[in-house]
């Protein structure tokens, strides 16, 4: 069974950084490209990173391009997500989300991250 | 960016009605080679992550009760639930995944009449 468990949110000040992470389990990790997603309270859903399997490629949306950074370590099957520069608009439910250019057919539980002075 | 468009943003249903509800991008999904829509329906329920019930625009995932009909082809896409039960009351989202970033429609609420 595919099981993705986030962990690392919390309440920071503006401005502050925070690493997130996803351990997966059930599914060859290492063969699987993985996604982070979040969800600002009573929004809707925003895609915001993207590492192929094997780390060859990273993608971000625009909202956190040169602020977050998405890594692996394949041999401890967890993806992470490291936010720097962080703003009120980053409150969020944070999911990683199982691969490549398909649909996300396996989501984490969600972390959450609540940016606030 | 491709743009999705969801409408109604909520709907009242009964048990037991039909329910269709509207997903229109900005750009065609369908991509002429494979003849696939990149396009799927994802339902929310209060307090969970989102669940995957349709990829490819019409294919079920599996378990997800045939009651769940996706169809569209292009930039017009629907998702109707045949038979609305209690459980399905959730919020519903389509997203594309033809092209980078990946990204989803505002959402359609079905809340109880």
């Amino acid at each position: 069974e595919v099981q993705l468990v986030e962990s690392g949110g919390g309440l920071v000040k503006p401005g502050s950084s925070l690493k997130l992470s996803c351990v997966a389990s059930g599914f060859t990790f290492s063969s699987y490209g993985m996604h982070w997603i979040r969800q600002a309270p009573k929004k809707g859903l925003e895609w915001i990173a993207l590492i192929y399997y094997d780390s060859s490629n990273k993608y971000y949306a625009d909202s956190v391009k040169g602020r977050f950074t998405i890594s692996r370590d394949n041999s401890k099957n967890t993806l992470y997500l490291e936010m720097n520069s962080l703003r009120s608009e980053d409150t969020a439910m944070y999911y990683c989300a199982k691969g490549e250019f398909g649909p996300f057919a396996y989501w984490g539980q969600g972390t959450l991250v609540t940016v606030s002075s | 960016d491709i743009v999705m468009t969801q409408t109604p943003s909520s709907q009242a249903v009964s048990a037991g009605e039909k329910v269709t509800m509207s997903c229109k991008s900005s750009q065609s999904l369908l991509y002429s080679e494979n003849k696939k829509n990149y396009l799927a329906w994802y339902q929310q329920k209060p307090g969970q992550s989102p669940k995957l019930l349709i990829s490819w625009a019409s294919t079920r995932e599996s378990g997800v009760p045939d009651r769940f009909i996706g169809s569209g082809s292009g930039t017009d896409f629907t998702l109707t639930i045949s038979s609305v039960q209690a459980e399905d009351l959730a919020v519903y989202y389509c997203e594309q995944y033809y092209d980078t970033p990946w990204t989803f429609g505002g959402g359609t609420k079905l809340e109880l009449k």
